[in-house]
C-alpha cells in the first residue's frame, strides 16, 4: 500500500510566522502534489512536483512555496503565513500520468 | 478550462439500498476516472479506478464509464451508515498537465438506518 505521511495532524501558529509542512510519501512516486480544501472551495492545488527539485504552479500559489530536494519529500513553506491560510492542507502523491493520487492524512493548519 | 461536475447533495437513502453517485466531465480527451471517499475531517481515500468504458466491480462498489456522453458513475450497493461520506470524482486528461486530476466538488451522501 502507498504511503503518504504528513509531519503535522493539526498545527497551530501566529501571522507573520514562516511555517514548514512536510510530506513524505514511501513508493517512489515521481508526482507530489499540495492541496489546500476549505468547505464550499473544495481541492484547490497550490503547487506540485514532477521530479527531483523541479515544481509547477498550481492554481493559488500566492504566499506559498515549495521545495523538492529529494524524491520521496515535498515541503510546502508558507513565507510569511496570514489568517487567511488557515485550512486543510493536504499532501498527495501519484505514478506516471495515469495513475491515481494518493493522500496524506492531512495537516489542520490554524494561523492566529 | 477543464471541469468536473457533480450534485453537491445530499443524496439521501436507506440502509441497504443502492446509492447511485454521478459526474459529468467536459475534457474529451480525459482517459482516466478516479472515485475517492471523503469522511467528514478526513483526507480523501481511493476507491476506483476506471480507465475504459463499461463497468467495473468491487465488492460493493461499481463505476460505469461512458466515454461517449463523458460521465463516470459509482453505484453502491447494499448502503450501510459507514458508506456516509462526501464522494468524490477525479479526471485526468492526456495533453499537458496530464500529472494533475480535475475534481469535482463532490456528493455528500447519507445513509441513514
Amino acid at each position: 500500500d502507498v504511503k503518504v505521511t504528513q509531519s503535522s495532524r493539526y498545527l497551530v501558529k501566529r501571522t507573520g510566522e514562516k511555517v514548514f509542512l512536510e510530506c513524505v510519501q514511501d513508493m517512489d512516486h515521481e508526482n507530489m502534489f499540495w492541496y489546500r480544501q476549505d468547505p464550499g472551495l473544495g481541492l484547490r492545488l497550490i503547487y506540485f512536483s514532477y521530479d527531483v527539485k523541479m515544481k509547477e504552479k498550481g492554481d493559488i500559489p500566492e504566499g506559498y512555496s515549495v521545495s523538492r530536494e529529494k524524491k520521496e519529500r515535498f515541503s510546502l513553506i508558507l513565507e510569511s503565513a496570514s489568517t487567511n491560510q488557515t485550512s486543510m492542507y493536504l499532501c498527495a502523491s501519484s505514478l506516471g500520468q495515469r495513475k491515481p493520487q494518493h493522500f496524506g492524512d492531512g495537516t489542520r493548519l490554524s494561523i492566529l | 478550462q477543464k471541469e468536473v461536475e457533480q450534485n453537491s447533495g445530499p443524496l439521501s437513502v436507506p440502509e441497504g439500498a443502492i446509492a447511485s453517485l454521478n459526474c459529468t466531465y467536459s475534457d474529451r480527451g480525459s482517459q482516466s476516472f478516479f472515485w475517492y471517499r471523503q469522511y467528514s475531517g478526513k483526507s480523501p481515500e481511493l476507491i476506483m479506478s476506471i480507465y475504459s468504458n463499461g463497468d467495473k466491480e468491487d465488492g460493493r462498489f461499481t463505476a460505469q464509464l461512458n466515454k461517449a456522453s463523458q460521465y463516470v458513475s459509482l453505484l453502491i450497493r447494499d448502503s450501510q451508515p459507514s458508506d456516509s461520506a462526501t464522494y468524490l470524482c477525479a479526471v485526468k486528461g492526456t495533453s499537458g498537465g496530464s500529472y494533475i486530476p480535475t475534481f469535482g466538488r463532490g456528493t455528500s451522501l447519507i445513509v441513514h438506518p
